[in-house]
């Protein structure tokens, strides 16, 4: 079975500032992907970056980039130019050849103005 | 398209009450699940189906019961609700089984059970 681990349970960073979320799995599958999740305090979950596990590039979305190490199992969240409507809570979770994504614990993001 | 839609937004049941969570979408999806949130964890598949009549058993489906009579419609029973079922309750739907990653999410409905 995989999992995924967030070791960090809250992070905090300055605005306009950059920060790095941890996100590391176990899995014995080869085609896989990861994608990090933002939910917000209205509970709703938000796709914020997808990363498929065959492409060496790391995926960018606008402010958001990962930094995938497969070697590794490991695959950071940087958000860059942090605004105050980051605040959430972010998930790691992973998706493999089972219908199924699995998640990790959660980390909260704290920006301070 | 409404997207995912669930009802209700709040319960409160006591023990050995039973209840329906009810999850709709109109995006003609395939897949849905039914994930449910515990404090200090991520979200834990309880049951999933990939079309109308097939269900399957997630990471923790004891305790409830699913049917997938339509596409649009996939509710989620108690049939006995515990203490430990207390939980925020997520519905989610996918165009593709094979791309269950590419999962939409409704808003969530907090249970409590006392």
């Amino acid at each position: 079975a995989q999992t995924v681990t967030q070791s960090q349970p809250e992070m905090s960073v300055q605005e306009a500032e950059t920060v790095t979320l941890s996100c590391t799995y176990d899995t014995s599958e080869s085609d896989y992907y990861l994608f990090w999740y933002k939910q917000p305090p209205s509970r709703q979950m938000i796709l914020v970056i997808r990363q498929e596990a065959y492409k060496q590039q790391n995926a960018t979305e606008n402010r958001f980039s990962v930094n995938f190490q497969k070697a590794a199992k490991s695959f950071s969240l940087k958000i860059s130019d942090s605004q105050l409507g980051d605040a959430a809570m972010y998930f790691c979770a992973y998706g493999g050849a089972g219908n199924m994504l699995t998640f990790g614990g959660g980390t909260r993001l704290m920006v301070k103005p | 398209n409404a997207g995912v839609t669930q009802t209700p937004k709040f319960q409160v049941l006591k023990t050995g009450q039973s209840m329906t969570l009810q999850c709709a979408q109109d995006m003609n999806h395939e897949y849905m699940s039914w994930y449910r949130q515990d404090p200090g964890m991520g979200l834990r598949l309880i049951h999933y189906s990939v079309g109308a009549g097939i269900t399957d058993q997630g990471e923790v489906p004891n305790g409830y019961n699913v049917s997938r009579s339509t596409t649009e419609d996939f509710p989620l029973r108690l049939l006995s609700a515990a203490p430990s079922q207390t939980s925020v309750y997520f519905c989610a739907s996918s165009y593709d089984p094979s791309r269950v990653y590419e999962q939409y999410f409704g808003p969530g409905t907090r249970l409590t059970v006392t």
